[in-house]
């Protein structure tokens, strides 16, 4: 099973909600990314947990709060989100992150703030 | 800081017309990938290229790698309407210290007319 699962798929919000983001994988990975899109733009890195620890945060505004309860779960807790914010959010995860190895890419959360 | 330049940006080919999208990176790479992303939906991964003159073909997409240009091209052949996408490079490379980050091109967006 090479399956990263996302929930929602889609997500409305008014700028004073909040919401989270929810991924999964059961590949066994202990790497996982969040990364944001906009349209006509490639990736953007957010955040990378490796071993459940927040390795890498690529200086994300704190309304982007991240979270990794266990090994095979990664949310992305959302509050007071800007209208700018609105992207597919991508979740990805890898064997590891101390190697090159294959991200394998969910099928995102369409993101619209209102 | 690695740099990952696609081109062209834009390409609008006829059907039955053959063409190559080039991808520059400005350091040592260890792993090259050719994602396809349609509107509004997640990446879609074409090729891995790990070596130096790898090639990998499926369908009427090739793709290629030579390290030492530091240059990988993904060629059309005989475009079909349904080859209509986003395609995008992405480089595997160490960055900061131990740890690996996928740093993407700007796309290609390609349009296949009848």
């Amino acid at each position: 099973d090479t399956e990263v699962t996302q929930t929602p798929k889609h997500l409305v919000m008014g700028m004073t909600n909040k919401k989270s983001l929810k991924c999964e994988q059961h590949m066994g990975h202990r790497a996982m990314y969040w990364y944001k899109q906009k349209a006509k733009k490639p990736p953007e890195l957010m955040f990378v947990y490796s071993y459940e620890k927040l390795s890498i945060n690529e200086s994300v505004p704190s309304r982007f709060s991240p979270e990794c309860p266990n090994s095979s779960l990664l949310n992305l807790h959302l509050h007071a989100l800007q209208p700018e914010d609105s992207a597919l959010y991508l979740c990805a995860s890898s064997q590891a992150m101390t190697a090159s190895y294959e991200q394998y890419f969910g099928p995102g959360t369409r993101l619209t703030v209102t | 800081e690695l740099k990952v330049e696609q081109n062209p940006l834009f390409l609008s080919m006829q059907e039955g017309k053959n063409y190559t999208i080039y991808c520059n990176y400005s350091t040592t790479s260890d792993r090259l990938y050719w994602y396809r992303q349609d509107p509004g939906k997640s990446l879609e991964s074409l090729f891995v290229l790990l070596s130096n003159g790898a090639v990998k073909q499926e369908g009427r997409l090739m793709a290629s790698l030579d390290t030492k240009a530091r240059l990988s091209t993904l060629h059309i052949t005989a475009a079909v309407h349904d080859l209509s996408a986003t395609y995008f490079c992405a480089v595997d490379s160490r960055s900061g210290g131990s740890n690996y980050k996928l740093t993407f091109g700007k796309g290609t967006l390609l349009t296949v007319n009848p």
